[in-house]
């Protein structure tokens, strides 16, 4: 079955520069929220989207934005990137915004900002 | 706010033993859903379990099996005969139904498993 596509896998920016991370649901999912994960922590709830709409806002610097395109797919974008940007970003998928079913997860984008 | 806690920050337990991941959490709302997921370590999430909070039965699936006591806010969860490739951090999760369109995950912060031959 298709699980959550993120893209790309690995990517490593200097200080200062941008990013931008891709976050494919699963088909028919209309929701998708941000995760990251410093070294050693727990995942940290950025923001979500649901029917291209923000949902919810967690702990986003204002340095990132993001939104949700019409094909429900989501971009992170982050700029003026710092050293301690570096992480694990989760991009997860729900259908109808409720997590009364499984909220799936993609395999991360490791960023590493040097 | 909702709020996780897992007090056990890494368990070291020898192979065919059993062990219980711990899990307490704090809400307010009478509707939620917790979660259990691993994290090996190649990074990936691999979702485990959810629960209602309407569903205090207790699940068990293989080697795995979950307390869900809504008396003492908890979601243990067993592994039996733990093996080697049951290491990996461990994540409990809530996620409290506010509403239609606002339901995120709030995690915590993981116990780390490591299962020795």
């Amino acid at each position: 079955a298709a699980g959550v596509i993120q893209s790309p896998r690995h990517l490593i920016k200097e200080k200062r520069e941008t990013a931008t991370l891709k976050c494919y649901p699963i088909p028919r999912h209309d929701t998708v929220y941000w995760y990251q994960q410093g070294p050693g922590q727990d995942p940290q709830f950025l923001i979500s989207f649901y029917e291209k709409m923000q949902s919810d806002k967690g702990s986003i610097p204002d340095r990132f934005s993001a939104q949700q395109f019409s094909d429900y797919h989501s971009e992170l974008n982050m700029s003026s990137l710092e050293l301690g940007d570096s992480a694990l970003y989760f991009c997860a998928s729900s259908l109808r915004g409720q997590l009364n079913t499984e909220a799936f997860f993609g395999q991360g984008t490791r960023l590493t900002v040097v | 706010a909702q709020k996780v806690t897992q007090a056990q920050t890494e368990i070291s337990v020898v192979e065919k033993e059993d062990v219980t991941l711990d899990c307490v959490y704090e809400t307010r709302d009478t509707t939620y859903y917790l979660f259990w997921y691993k994290q090996p370590p190649s990074g990936e999430l691999v979702f485990l379990i959810r629960r209602n909070s309407f569903d205090e039965q207790n699940e068990i699936s293989g080697r795995y099996s979950w307390n869900f006591q809504k008396s003492t806010s908890s979601f243990n969860f067993t592994i039996t005969a733990s093996q080697v490739v049951d290491s990996a951090v461990y994540f409990c999760a809530l996620s409290e139904a506010r509403g239609a369109n606002n339901n995120d995950m709030r995690f915590g912060a993981g116990t780390r498993l490591t299962v020795k031959p």
